[in-house]
């Protein structure tokens, strides 16, 4: 059984540019959420996909979008790039949506803004 | 408002001391809670959640209402616990967890 994978491992940008981050969820999981981990700080939930439709969203502006391919794995994408996004991304893909699933988590991609 | 508050940063213990981390929540209704936990240079695990009431790695942890807590708790440390661990909650909707920062747990021989 293959686990969640992330793509790239780390990634320099600039202020400003756009950045796509992609995950492959665990074999048999149709669910994949995005979170954002600041240095120091726990995971926050950036979004959920179920089956390729959005099915939740955190705290977090319209220039951070997802999607879900059919084969379930995700892409997520930040536009016009801040200082302040630079962090680890990390995905979780889960067997259903329900919350009680467990989310088993990718390896995250290392994003660095300059 | 929905919230999971870890106080301790840093925990030290020498290995065969017991160990209890923290964990306060802000929630209205019944929680879901989870302990992730984070080794060195591995990606970030579920070690157990509150519903299924088991032991992991000879941890536990109970669901205290009152005291709106899920404390992490394991009597005899071991050099192989040391790791970062972080406490969740599910949010009402049911799609995200809500973290809190973690607490690093350092064992010593």
């Amino acid at each position: 059984e293959t686990g969640v994978t992330q793509s790239p491992t780390h990634l320099i940008k600039t202020r400003g540019q756009q950045v796509t981050l992609r995950c492959s969820s665990q074999s048999g999981h149709n669910t994949v959420s995005w979170y954002q981990q600041a240095l120091g700080q726990g995971p926050q939930f950036i979004f959920q996909y179920y089956r390729e439709e959005e099915n939740g969203r955190g705290n977090f502006p319209p220039r951070f979008s997802g999607l879900q391919f059919p084969n379930y794995s995700s892409e997520l994408n930040v536009n016009a790039l801040e200082l302040d996004d630079s962090a680890l991304y990390l995905c979780a893909s889960s067997v259903d949506r329900g919350g009680t699933d467990t989310q088993y988590f990718g390896p995250g991609t290392r994003l660095t803004v300059l | 408002a929905q919230r999971v508050t870890q106080p301790e940063k840093l925990l030290s213990v020498f290995k065969g001391a017991p160990v209890e981390l923290k964990c306060n929540y802000s929630y209205s209704g019944s929680p879901e809670l989870f302990w992730y936990v984070q080794y060195s240079r591995q990606r970030l695990q579920l070690l157990l959640r509150h519903i299924s009431r088991e032991s992991i790695k000879g941890f536990t942890a109970d669901l205290n209402k009152g005291e709106t807590s899920f404390h992490l708790k394991k009597p005899f440390a071991q050099e192989e616990d040391s790791a970062m661990y972080y406490c969740a909650l599910l949010n009402q909707a049911g799609t995200a967890l809500i973290f809190g920062k973690g607490t690093t747990l350092s064992v010593s021989s």
